[in-house]
């Protein structure tokens, strides 16, 4: 298995209330993504990093930030929870930007009621 | 606006009756296709990566080839345990995978 860990693996929040989840990684890879996968939809980009501090939106990026302090550590924060952002999130990681397979952890699923 | 379609949405075999799923994409320039694997409660387990049409690749009892329009994932004789959701995806230019919504496999004993 690759060295993704996700956490927590499930959390039941407030609506309104802010809401980190972490994904930790022990293969130094550069690059990082978060996605979130809803029924009827494919897996679906948040943010990803590409490197320490650097940061960029994906296709459903509002309502989510994102910070990489180190290289195995990239955070995602929902500032203020909807009931829209109930979904299983994932984080991804790549060796490089180029043609390379991307290694996925096993999820966070984020009920917010 | 770049595409990706998965068919079936589902599929039931017997075990032992092979058959094969389709992922159609329309895409501006294709960087690569992936083929993921994902049991429920799981992340998705990377299969295979095609890059050029014409390219086939095996593993076990998948085979997983490409054209410029779509590619194809055969299951050989399948067992129970190759029950699961296969999703495809494709890299562009972006830096980005983008998936389709999957086709979830069941095999029957």
């Amino acid at each position: 298995d690759a060295g993704i860990t996700q956490s927590p693996r499930h959390k039941v929040t407030e609506t309104g209330t802010p809401v980190t989840l972490r994904c930790h990684q022990t293969e130094n890879h550069r690059y990082m993504y978060w996605y979130r996968q809803d029924p009827g939809h494919g897996l679906r980009l948040i943010h990803y990093s590409y490197g320490v501090k650097d940061t960029d939106k994906g296709e459903v990026s509002d309502g989510y930030s994102v910070s990489r302090s180190k290289t195995e550590d990239f955070l995602l924060t929902l500032e203020s929870a909807t009931s829209s952002q109930t979904s299983v999130y994932f984080c991804a990681i790549r060796r490089d930007r180029g043609n390379t397979e991307a290694f996925f952890g096993q999820g966070t699923r984020l009920t917010v009621v | 606006e770049d595409q990706v379609t998965q068919s079936p949405e589902a599929l039931r075999l017997q075990e032992g009756e092979s058959s094969s799923l389709n992922c159609s994409y329309t895409v501006s320039g294709l960087r690569g296709l992936f083929w993921y694997r994902q049991d429920p409660g799981k992340g998705p387990e990377f299969l295979f990566t095609l890059y050029s049409a014409g390219e086939e690749k095996e593993k076990e009892r998948l085979k997983a080839t490409l054209t410029k329009k779509e590619s194809f994932l055969h299951i050989t004789a399948p067992k129970p345990e190759d029950s699961a959701t296969y999703l495809c995806a494709v890299q562009t230019g972006a830096n980005n995978l983008f998936f389709g919504t999957g086709t979830r496999l069941t095999v029957i004993p």
